[in-house]
């Protein structure tokens, strides 16, 4: 069974600090894995989808990357805005299904 | 707007009622899910569909039917609710990786 960690359960920092989150899973045969974020009593929004033989994507301020092989995959955000603040979840997923980590909150301080 | 749309998004139910938790979906995607997401925990899978007339199990199905009669609804059914459903409930369609979330339906049992 996947399991997903991620670490740290809660980040605060002041406006402009480059942050790095992070994800780990224990069964390496993943199809891709995305990272989402879900603001307070909504849904789940796409931000990144890496493929299993990609090592990294991009998506503006946003890169992550995927270790397959060591099951780890990092999001990194670059001068974090206070619309950031979020929780971000990691989601590794193969035969139609996602396995969620329970996230990462976010706070960026003005 | 394109989009799932869930419906009630707040519900609160004695232990023994029973409900249906409704699920539309406009974008002609055969495939939805439902997951449930508690507190310090990541979404977990309960049940899924391929498509019209098709349905399967995910991680956490028991308390809980489903059907699919058409591509564009997914209802979840609690037969006999019981307070450890209580819980946020999140339905999704997707075109391959290409998921939309729902804003989720809050239910709580007493």
């Amino acid at each position: 069974k996947q399991e997903v960690t991620q670490i740290p359960a809660a980040l605060s920092v002041p406006e402009g600090e480059n942050l790095v989150l992070n994800c780990s899973f224990t069964d390496s045969a993943i199809y891709n894995l995305q990272w989402f974020r879900q603001d307070p009593g909504k849904g789940l929004t796409s931000l990144l989808l890496i493929q299993s033989s990609q090592r990294e994507q991009t998506s503006g301020r946003l890169n992550a990357s995927l270790d397959k092989s060591s099951g780890r995959s990092t999001l990194y955000i670059a001068a974090s805005q206070p619309g950031d603040s979020a929780t971000y979840l990691c989601a590794p997923y193969n035969f139609n299904k996602f396995y969620f980590g329970s996230g990462t909150k976010l706070n960026v301080k003005p | 707007n394109a989009g799932v749309t869930q419906t009630p998004k707040f519900q609160v139910l004695k232990t023994g009622q029973s409900m249906t938790l409704q699920c539309a979906q406009d974008m002609n995607h055969e495939y939805m899910s439902w997951y449930r997401q508690d507190p310090g925990m990541g979404l977990r899978l309960i049940h899924y569909s391929v498509g019209a007339g098709i349905t399967d199990q995910g991680e956490v199905p028991n308390g809980y039917n489903v059907s699919r009669s058409t591509t564009e609804d997914f209802p979840l059914r609690l037969l006999s609710a019981a307070p450890s459903q209580t819980s946020v409930y999140f339905c999704a369609s997707s075109y391959g990786s290409s998921y939309t979330f729902g804003s989720g339906t809050r239910l709580t049992v007493v």
